[in-house]
């Protein structure tokens, strides 16, 4: 069955500094990988997705990710912190054909002043 | 606007009662979805339908049920038989069968059910 891992539950950055999340995903095929956000008591809001085509895709809020796939990785990042980025951050792979996203366990950024 | 609205945002439940959670969206999307969240854990499938009549148990079915019986609403029954049901509730939904596995699920506000 698919899945997804994600590194560290909690990740803590300064403003202004690089933000990294990471996320690996276990498919003998590339799936349709997905990053989402989510804010305090509210639902989650899609910040960029890879089906096909360029490796490296930009979403929304200045956060970007890149598939690798020779890593199983798809990593979001982001060059500068904002205080406005402290959130709870998920990736999800969804199988080619299938209709179910399939969720890792989240990662909490902290942005500190 | 168009979007998904989820109600009631808090919800409180004794032992033994069932409950029913609302999933309403205008987006004329023809997948739905439910999950759970609980600290730590991610977002788990309970169910869901890709048209209207239909819908699959997701990864943790059990103590649940729910109804399509319109393209816009799902709802959630949280049944006496979910051993440990306090925990948010989030309901989705995506354009379905045409767009495929790319599709982009969007997301309601969620329900925070709490077992007192």
């Amino acid at each position: 069955a698919q899945s997804v891992t994600q590194l560290g539950s909690h990740v803590s950055v300064s403003e202004g500094a690089l933000v990294l999340l990471r996320c690996n995903y276990s498919s003998s095929v590339p799936p349709y990988l997905f990053w989402y956000v989510q804010y305090p008591n509210q639902g989650l809001q899609l910040l960029l997705k890879y089906t096909t085509g360029a490796t490296l895709v930009k979403g929304i809020n200045g956060f970007e990710a890149e598939f690798k796939k020779s890593e199983t990785s798809f990593h979001l990042t982001k060059p500068s912190a904002h205080m406005s980025d402290a959130a709870e951050y998920f990736c999800a792979v969804s199988d080619r054909g299938a209709q179910k996203l399939v969720f890792g366990q989240g990662t909490r950024l902290t942005i500190n002043p | 606007d168009g979007g998904i609205t989820q109600s009631p945002k808090y919800l409180f439940r004794k032992e033994g009662q069932n409950v029913t959670l609302s999933c309403e969206q205008n987006l004329n999307h023809d997948a739905m979805y439910w999950y759970r969240q609980d600290p730590g854990q991610g977002l788990r499938l309970i169910y869901y339908s890709q048209i209207v009549n239909d819908f699959q148990k997701g990864d943790i079915a059990e103590g649940y049920s729910v109804s399509r019986e319109k393209k816009e609403s799902f709802p959630l029954t949280v049944t006496s038989a979910q051993k440990n049901p306090t925990a948010f509730y989030l309901c989705a939904s995506s354009r379905g069968t045409s767009g495929g596995s790319t599709d982009t699920q969007y997301f309601g506000p969620g329900t925070r059910l709490t077992v007192l």
